[in-house]
């Protein structure tokens, strides 16, 4: 079945050590989301690919970045997570055209030590 | 901030009886999805309905829309304990490829 699918399902990171986080489709959609929800709130939009133009929001904190290598794979990068990152983490997909539904992966849950 | 309200923030109901949470948004839209969260998982699309419609079903779930006030509305009807879950609305600010979430409402279903 074509899905999203996010690596892994859970991780644990010690305070200022770099973790990666993974995200692959099989939908072949052109726009990948990564989310942040913590416990009981709305998920909170990061950034989002369109094709390969990446777009950040203004209040996305400066250790977080992105890549996305091919149409397939996103990346989200912790450069140094502190408390405030523990949280699930989720990837999403949808199609280039407007008023799409998005699909998600299962999220990844990060814990920091 | 784009992101919506949803109202209640939690739902308590017995099984056999609707669930109807609202949710208010507060500029101007091209369509509103909402979406089901269960536990520990990815969201899930539920229904979308577009700037220029009032009223979709799909199955026993019915949205509307009012855009002079900036609300929807989904009722699940005859409900189910596993539909015991968090629904959350979701608008795209004009930006067909940017969602924002509201506060989501927390369903619980008693069998």
């Amino acid at each position: 079945d074509a899905m999203v699918i996010q690596n892994p399902r859970y991780q644990v990171t010690q305070f200022g050590k770099p973790v990666t986080l993974s995200c692959s489709q099989t939908l072949n959609h052109n726009v990948m989301y990564w989310y942040q929800q913590k416990s009981s709130q709305a998920p909170k939009l990061l950034f989002h690919y369109y094709d390969k133009d990446f777009n950040n929001e203004a209040d996305t904190p400066d250790n977080f970045q992105s890549r996305r290598p091919n149409t397939s794979f996103c990346f989200l990068d912790i450069r140094s997570p502190g408390l405030g990152d523990a949280a699930m983490y989720l990837c999403a997909t949808s199609r280039r055209q407007g008023g799409q539904p998005q699909h998600f992966g299962d999220g990844t849950r990060l814990s920091i030590l | 901030s784009q992101q919506g309200e949803e109202d209640p923030q939690a739902l308590s109901i017995q099984e056999g009886e609707n669930a109807t949470m609202n949710c208010s948004y507060k500029t101007s839209i091209n369509n509103l999805q909402w979406y089901r969260q269960n536990s520990g998982r990815g969201l899930v699309h539920l229904i979308l309905i577009r700037s220029n419609e009032r009223e979709k079903h799909s199955g026993r779930l019915r949205v509307t829309l009012d855009t002079s006030k900036k609300s929807s509305s989904l009722l699940i009807t005859a409900s189910r304990a596993a539909d015991t879950a968090s629904y959350f609305c979701a608008t795209d600010a004009y930006n067909f490829n940017k969602f924002y979430f509201g506060s989501g409402t927390k369903l619980n279903v008693k069998p």
